[in-house]
């Protein structure tokens, strides 16, 4: 079946400009995750949902990065007034977290390259 | 502080050879994930250990995992060139999300 699916692949934008990155799941997967990946951080978490709601949002870096989703589904990743250290792959990962079933390996997205110029 | 620390960062290795990566976490988990990224290419699943003495073997990887010393490692054995790639350990420590280990980059030299 069709496997986490993220738009754009590529993405650049001036500093200070508003960007929204897009990450539809593997249809039934209840568990969303956003990843950022960089030269400096290497892979860092972002945001969690399950299902609607965001029980973990320690990773967002400011108050400029801000994500929602949707039906259960389709998720956004907002980044507001982007600075050039904001320069990096999101990378979108979905899990079906199956009631009992602990441990459930992540699948991920191909990723945004976002660069701010 | 959770963490997760992989080594070495860099391995060149002859094929043929074998090597182990480690990684080695800060603090109780048993759910441990390896994961093999290509060069502009997302994170592929390739074993997921959920318990103390788990081994986990697919073509010429292996993969354990020790609990009690919070350790996992990644054997290759007799490398080829396609292994070549970079290789993530990540653990859930309980909070759902993945804590990943800096990475190791592998190349496989003919």
């Amino acid at each position: 079946g069709a496997g986490v699916s993220q738009s754009p692949s590529n993405k650049v934008t001036e500093k200070g400009k508003d960007v929204e990155l897009r990450c539809d799941p593997i249809s039934g997967h209840t568990a969303l995750y956003w990843y950022r990946q960089s030269l400096g951080q290497g892979l860092e978490f972002l945001i969690y949902f399950q299902g609607n709601s965001a029980p973990d949002k320690s990773g967002l870096p400011s108050d400029r990065f801000s994500a929602e989703r949707t039906g259960g589904s389709v998720s956004t990743l907002t980044i507001q007034r982007t600075q050039q250290e904001d320069s990096a792959v999101y990378l979108c990962a979905s899990t079906p977290m199956r009631a009992g079933a602990l441990g459930e390996t992540q699948y991920f997205g191909p990723g945004t390259r976002l660069l701010v110029l | 502080e959770l963490k997760v620390e992989q080594n070495p960062l860099f391995l060149s290795m002859q094929e043929g050879k074998n090597y182990t990566i480690y990684c080695n976490y800060s603090t109780t988990s048993d759910r441990l994930y390896w994961y093999r990224q290509d060069p502009g290419k997302s994170l592929e699943s390739l074993f997921v250990l959920l318990s103390n003495g788990a081994v986990k073997q697919e073509g010429r990887l292996m993969a354990s995992l020790d609990t009690k010393a919070r350790l996992s490692t990644l054997h290759i054995t007799a490398a080829v060139h396609d292994l070549s790639a970079t290789y993530f350990c990540a653990v859930n420590f309980g909070n759902e999300k993945l804590t990943f280990g800096t990475g190791t980059r592998l190349t496989i030299i003919p």
